[in-house]
Parts: structure tokens; C-alpha cells; sequence
């Protein structure tokens, strides 16, 4: 049972640069979340999802966007990267907004 | 918006030391998840609690919600235990109801 996946789990772009984190869960759960993680802060929520075909803004969304084609995938996209973008991404996943959270091993994105 | 507080930012103990986490939170709230983040930067979920204590291994979890707040313990500590505790409080209202503490940065030395 793998939980849930993240990929790639390193990435360094320069600034303008696209890229697409994907996120993808084989617990059948209904939300999942992104978050990013940045020195001397707590995690940060990004988007969130409560089931297939459906996205929200979470805390801190500009510059990001978000699909949820399958119920199983969630993914995060950053179509002109900037370097306040340098972070940790986790992607977590729950079966309903009060479960225990399953969170990805996270990617390390560099933006030069 | 929910202010999740958690104290120490950094401890330090030697193996065998009794360890306490604390949580503390502004707003009142529907549950509190304690997670840990592994050096290798993984993150797993340790418990959840909305009254009480849990208790898994040696590993112990307490709430007062009349008080705001919610302790962590670890007995017997050895150094497997160093990582970094995150408290989250969930306000309810929603799936991004969920607000995060910095984290405390746990070291167990031999």
C-alpha cells in the first residue's frame, strides 16, 4: 500500500519556468491538500480539494494552480516560477476534514 | 483565524529523559493532530484527539480544551525520537479549517 506520492521529489528551475508537482493517493480519499513549508513557518495551505472535480484556495494560492481530474491525483502547478516559490511542497490526503492526515515525503523545489 | 503556539522551538535531553510538547491555540476548536517530521523531512500523523488522552507506545497525548491546550509526551525517550513535533488545530468550518504550529525541534542524545 504505497499512500500517498509525490513527485519528482527534487526540482530546480529558473525564474519563469513552469512545472507540475503531482500528487496521487490509493486510499480513496475524498481531500486532499497542498501545502508548502518554509523556515520558522508552519505549514502553509495552498489549495485543497473535497473530492473529485473540485479545488479551493487555501492560505497562500497566488502563483499556484490546482486540478483534481481523478480522485486519486491532485495536482499542483506553477506556470511562471518565481523564487519566493523556493520551498518544501507536501501533499496530504484525508478522508474527511476531521481524519488523520496522510502527507507525501515532499519536493524540494529550488527557483533560481 | 486560529493561532497555534507551540513551546520549546528546541529541546534538547538526553536518552531516558521524560519529554513534554506543548500546544496551545486561540480559538476554540473540533480536534488537535500531533504529527512528527522525520530528519529525512517525511511527515506521519501521530494522533488525533478531541478530549482526553491517547496513548500509543510511549508516546502520550493530552488535551484540556477548557484551557486551549494540548501536551505531548514521550517516556523513556531514545534517540530514534529526535525530529520535529507539529501540533495542527482543526477549527472545523471546512477542509482548510486546519492551522499549524512552527513545530519543535526534538534532539535525544545517546
Amino acid at each position: 500500500n504505497a499512500g500517498v506520492t509525490q513527485t519528482p521529489k527534487f526540482r530546480v528551475l529558473k525564474t519563469g519556468q513552469s512545472m507540475t508537482l503531482l500528487c496521487a493517493q490509493d486510499m480513496n480519499h475524498e481531500y486532499m491538500y497542498w501545502y508548502r513549508q518554509d523556515p520558522g513557518m508552519g505549514l502553509r495551505l495552498i489549495h485543497y480539494s473535497v473530492g473529485e472535480g473540485t479545488t479551493a484556495k487555501g492560505e497562500v494560492p497566488d502563483g499556484y494552480n490546482v486540478s483534481r481530474l481523478k480522485k486519486q491525483n491532485f495536482l499542483l502547478g506553477l506556470e511562471s516560477a518565481a523564487p519566493s516559490q523556493t520551498s518544501v511542497y507536501f501533499c496530504a490526503s484525508a478522508g474527511t476534514g476531521y481524519s488523520p492526515l496522510h502527507f507525501g515525503n515532499g519536493t524540494r523545489l529550488t527557483v533560481t | 483565524k486560529n493561532e497555534v503556539e507551540q513551546s520549546p522551538q528546541n529541546l534538547t535531553a538526553q536518552e531516558g529523559e521524560f519529554i513534554t510538547i506543548n500546544c496551545s491555540y486561540s480559538v476554540g476548536i473540533s480536534a488537535l493532530h500531533w504529527l512528527q517530521q522525520h530528519p529525512g523531512g517525511g511527515i506521519v500523523s501521530l494522533f488525533m484527539l478531541s478530549s482526553g488522552k491517547k496513548k500509543h507506545g510511549r508516546l502520550i497525548a493530552t488535551i484540556n480544551i477548557q484551557e486551549k491546550h494540548s501536551s505531548l509526551h514521550i517516556t523513556a525517550s531514545h534517540p530514534r525520537d529526535s525530529a520535529v513535533y507539529i501540533c495542527a488545530a482543526y477549527s472545523g468550518g471546512g477542509a482548510d479549517g486546519l492551522t499549524f504550529g512552527k513545530g519543535t525541534h526534538l534532539i535525544i542524545q545517546p
